[in-house]
């Protein structure tokens, strides 16, 4: 069982560029999450789904956008990238409310 | 508002030197609240879920309780493989699939 996984490991982008991350789960979960993780700030949500069509906002969603067409894939983009989103991304997976999120190895994004 | 703060930042161990990580919480109606591991450039990995007040679970050196208003990670005679950050997270009642994280506590085991 592959669990979450995130595609690209690493990535380096120039100012303004766009880009989409990739995360795909195999356990049939219907909640997905995107987190970033940034030095001296903890995990913060970005976007979540709770099941395929259905999309909302977290805690820091602008610059990104989100959509979920399939239960297995959650791909978050980002339309002009600039260099406050420098991050390590993260993609998450739970079976329902109160159930353990299980999240993948991350994205390390550096915006130039 | 909803928060989470996790004592202290940073912990350094004797190898088999017991102690405990603190994890205060102020939210609306709590769900859950979940301890992870994160070992540096991986994924948080789970470790417990914990649902009310009075609650313990263990796994092998690691137990995990349950107040209103805190819970603790106690570790019991430490190995050098625990080194790595702990995070506390919980789920408020009307916050949807939401975590609010900690920021974490660093462990560092040494032989």
């Amino acid at each position: 069982n592959a669990g979450v996984t995130q595609t690209p490991k690493f990535q380096v982008l120039k100012t303004g560029q766009s880009m989409t991350l990739q995360c795909a789960q195999d356990m049939n979960h219907e909640y997905m999450s995107w987190y970033r993780q940034d030095p001296g700030m903890g995990l913060r949500l970005i976007h979540y789904s709770v099941g395929a069509g259905i999309t909302d906002q977290g805690e820091v969603p602008n610059g990104y956008n989100v959509s979920r067409s399939t239960t297995e894939d959650f791909p978050l983009r980002l339309l002009s990238a600039a260099p406050s989103q420098t991050s390590v991304y993260f993609c998450a997976s739970s079976y329902g409310l109160a159930q353990p999120q299980h999240f993948g190895d991350g994205t390390r994004l550096s915006i130039l | 508002e909803d928060q989470v703060t996790q004592s202290p930042e940073a912990l350094r161990l004797q190898e088999g030197e017991s102690s405990s990580l603190n994890c205060s919480y102020t939210v609306s109606g709590l769900r859950g609240l979940f301890w992870y591991r994160q070992d540096p450039g991986k994924g948080p990995e789970f470790l417990f879920t914990l649902y009310s007040a009075g609650e313990e679970k263990e796994k092998e050196r690691l137990k995990a309780t349950l107040t209103k208003k805190e819970s603790f990670l106690h570790i019991t005679a430490p190995k050098p493989e625990d080194s790595a950050t702990y995070l506390c997270a919980v789920q408020a009642d009307q916050a949807g699939t939401a975590l609010i994280f900690g920021k974490g506590t660093t462990l560092s085991v040494s032989s």
